[in-house]
């Protein structure tokens, strides 16, 4: 069965860098599109970022542009997440989620960022 | 991208049906067959209900259904039950390798 497992959350002070993975399993990683949803405490879900199968382009919504890097590692079924600049709205829940039918199919446990000083 | 459009809330008896809307525009929810449903119990991730507007994954309950007309979707839960009392969040594909979702609606059942 699908296995979507988040790492590398945590405390970071605004301005700092964290950079979060996905480990893939049960499906061909590969031939995947991998999105990541983030959700603030107690709100709604926000699309974060999407990247195709192979890497070939990289979308972001306005609110990251810039400063959050998509990226994915096929050889290690590894999707990565790099956040710099953190700002306090950052603060979330983190999840990573396979593409399907322009739809969000399998989700992860979620990793939590929180930006505080 | 702006979000879309639910009600925050949405209420109904065992054994009934509750319609949740799901309101975006031409250039979302409009624009593509691509509209997605979630479901999200307290402290657990989202899981997929209906995609492509109307089409459920394996394993999901066929009390659960999905419409779309114009600018609007929505997601209908028949026979209602106590373990479908969750919060439902809709999505649409928004062209240009974009997605929205809508705020969320919590969904009681009396």
């Amino acid at each position: 069965q699908v296995q979507l497992v988040e790492s590398g959350g945590g405390v970071v002070q605004p301005g700092g860098s964290l950079r979060l993975s996905c480990g893939a399993s049960g499906f061909t990683f590969s031939r995947n599109g991998m999105h990541w949803v983030r959700q603030a405490p107690g709100k709604g879900l926000e699309w974060v970022t999407y990247i195709p199968y192979d890497g070939s382009n990289k979308y972001y919504a306005d609110s990251v542009k810039g400063r959050f890097t998509i990226s994915r590692d096929n050889s290690k079924n590894t999707l990565y997440l790099q956040m710099n600049s953190l700002k306090p709205e950052d603060t979330a829940v983190y999840y990573c989620t396979k593409d399907a039918n322009w739809s969000f199919d399998h989700w992860g446990q979620g990793t939590l960022v929180t930006v505080s000083s | 991208q702006s979000a879309l459009t639910q009600p925050p809330s949405a209420s109904g008896s065992p054994g009934q049906s509750v319609t949740i809307s799901c309101t975006g525009t031409s250039s979302d929810v409009g624009g593509y067959n691509y509209v997605s449903w979630y479901q999200q119990h307290p402290g657990k991730a989202p899981k997929l209900m209906i995609y492509e507007v109307t089409k459920r994954p394996s394993g999901v309950s066929d009390r659960f259904s999905g419409c779309k007309s114009g600018n609007t979707a929505s997601l209908t839960v028949s026979g209602l039950q106590a373990e479908d009392e969750a919060d439902y969040y809709c999505s649409s594909y928004a062209g240009s390798n974009d997605w929205v979702f809508g705020g969320g609606t919590k969904l009681t059942v009396l």
